[in-house]
């Protein structure tokens, strides 16, 4: 049982570059959710997806958008990254709700130069 | 005000030692009361759910919530390197089913 997979777990971007983040759970949850993570600032939230076919913004959604491709994943695109989001992202699973726990990856470590 | 304060530390305590670790909060909705671990270079894991007021143990650990004065914590008994790990608090209620995440407490256990 895999759990919360990311990809990649590594990436060095040059300002102005794109890329997707990739996330998928295996345990058949509804909710999903990208977060990113920095020294002093705790864990923040990008985006989320309550349900397949749906998404909404987080706490820091600018520079990202995302797409629930499916109910097993949840990707995230930078479309012009910059130093500013060089950061430790974590996708998260659950099955929704106050009583839900959220399942996290291992996250992916992004660095823009 | 930000919805959670937690005091980043780092704490550090010798093997066996009681460790508290606190979160405030600021909005009296939050009812759902949560902590998590994270180790280094992984992702934060459930360690003690809680809903509204009141303890609950698990092992050497108690988690607690004071909605008077809105305040939880976390208490860890005879502590061991293995507890090593960052802590979130987390939070939820009302209408709102996001997580509100404390910036979480760096804990060293030392043997």
């Amino acid at each position: 049982n895999a759990g919360v997979t990311q990809t990649p777990k590594f990436q060095v971007l040059k300002t102005g570059q794109s890329m997707t983040l990739q996330c998928a759970q295996d345990m058949n949850h509804n909710s999903m959710y990208w977060y990113r993570q920095d020294p002093g600032m705790g864990l923040r939230l990008i985006y989320y997806s309550a349900s397949e076919g749906t998404t909404d913004k987080g706490e820091v959604p600018n520079g990202y958008n995302v797409s629930r491709l499916n109910k097993r994943e949840f990707s995230l695109r930078l479309e012009s990254a910059a130093p500013s989001q060089t950061s430790v992202y974590f996708c998260a699973s659950g099955t929704g709700g106050h009583t839900g726990e959220l399942f996290f990856g291992e996250g992916s470590r992004l660095t823009v130069l | 005000q930000k919805e959670v304060e937690q005091d980043p530390g780092p704490l550090s305590v010798p093997e066996g030692a009681i460790v508290s670790l606190n979160c405030t909060y600021s909005n009296s909705a939050f009812q759902y009361f949560m902590w998590y671990r994270q180790y280094s270079r992984k992702g934060p894991e459930l360690l003690m759910y809680t809903y509204s007021s009141g303890n609950k143990e698990d092992g050497r650990f108690t988690a607690q919530v004071d909605k008077s004065s809105k305040y939880i914590s976390l208490f860890i008994r005879d502590s061991q390197p293995s507890d090593s790990a960052t802590y979130l608090c987390a939070v939820s209620g009302g209408s709102n089913y996001k997580l509100t995440f404390g910036k979480g407490t760096l804990l060293t256990v030392n043997p």
